[in-house]
């Protein structure tokens, strides 16, 4: 049971580049969310899904785009990074209204 | 529009003592669940305490409880018996009815001294 887990752990992208960061749980979670976490900030919540094929924005939404076409995963697309998007990703998964389970995090810089 | 206040940015704590860490929200649900997560310096993201708005007793988990004082819209965090390992940053959180989405504070950063 490896819980949630986030591909890639880092990654560095150049200003206008597109990437894909994959999340998945084996929790037969509903409920799947991308957060982001700037330096002296919580985390911030950037889409999330009440289920599979289901998707909504979430407080700064702003350069991404997610998916969820099997109900274990979690797709975060950035089209066209920019230098203020460089942050640290967390995914996480609920089965209901409890806890949050997150990931480890992916650490993305763009230059 | 929720929001999570944490005004403390940074405390500090003698070992085997207990501390308060502060927490209020605002929000115009009547359910809602208030969350503290731990993150230490390895940076996950730890579940410590659940806490939901019509529970009636305050929640307890080990050395973690949540003073929850609903008219006063504040949940505090009480760590009993500070350890060197709880030395991380941490937040307060609270969920919302439709999707459980969780709005975060801007945390507590709490050392622990020997």
């Amino acid at each position: 049971n490896a819980g949630v887990t986030q591909t890639p752990k880092f990654r560095v992208l150049k200003t206008g580049q597109s990437m894909t960061l994959l999340c998945a749980q084996d929790m037969n979670h509903e409920y799947m969310y991308w957060y982001r976490q700037d330096p002296g900030m919580g985390l911030r919540l950037i889409h999330y899904s009440v289920g599979e094929g289901t998707t909504a924005k979430g407080e700064v939404p702003d350069g991404y785009n997610v998916s969820r076409l099997k109900k274990q995963n979690f797709l975060l697309g950035l089209e066209s990074a920019a230098p203020s998007q460089t942050s640290v990703y967390f995914c996480a998964s609920s089965p209901t209204r409890r806890e949050q389970y997150f990931g480890p995090g992916t650490r993305l810089t763009v230059t | 529009a929720q929001k999570i206040t944490q005004t403390q940015p940074g405390m500090f704590v003698q070992e085997k003592e207990a501390v308060t860490l502060d927490c209020t929200y605002d929000t115009s649900d009547q359910s809602y669940g208030l969350f503290w997560y731990k993150q230490p310096s390895s940076g996950e993201m730890i579940f410590l305490i659940y806490q939901g708005s019509y529970d009636e007793q305050n929640a307890t988990e080990g050395r973690y409880s949540l003073n929850f004082q609903k008219a006063r819209k504040s949940a505090n965090l009480v760590i009993s018996a500070s350890q060197l390992g709880d030395s991380a940053m941490y937040f307060c959180a609270m969920s919302s009815v439709y999707g459980n989405k969780l709005v975060f504070g801007a945390g507590t950063i709490l050392r622990v001294k020997s």
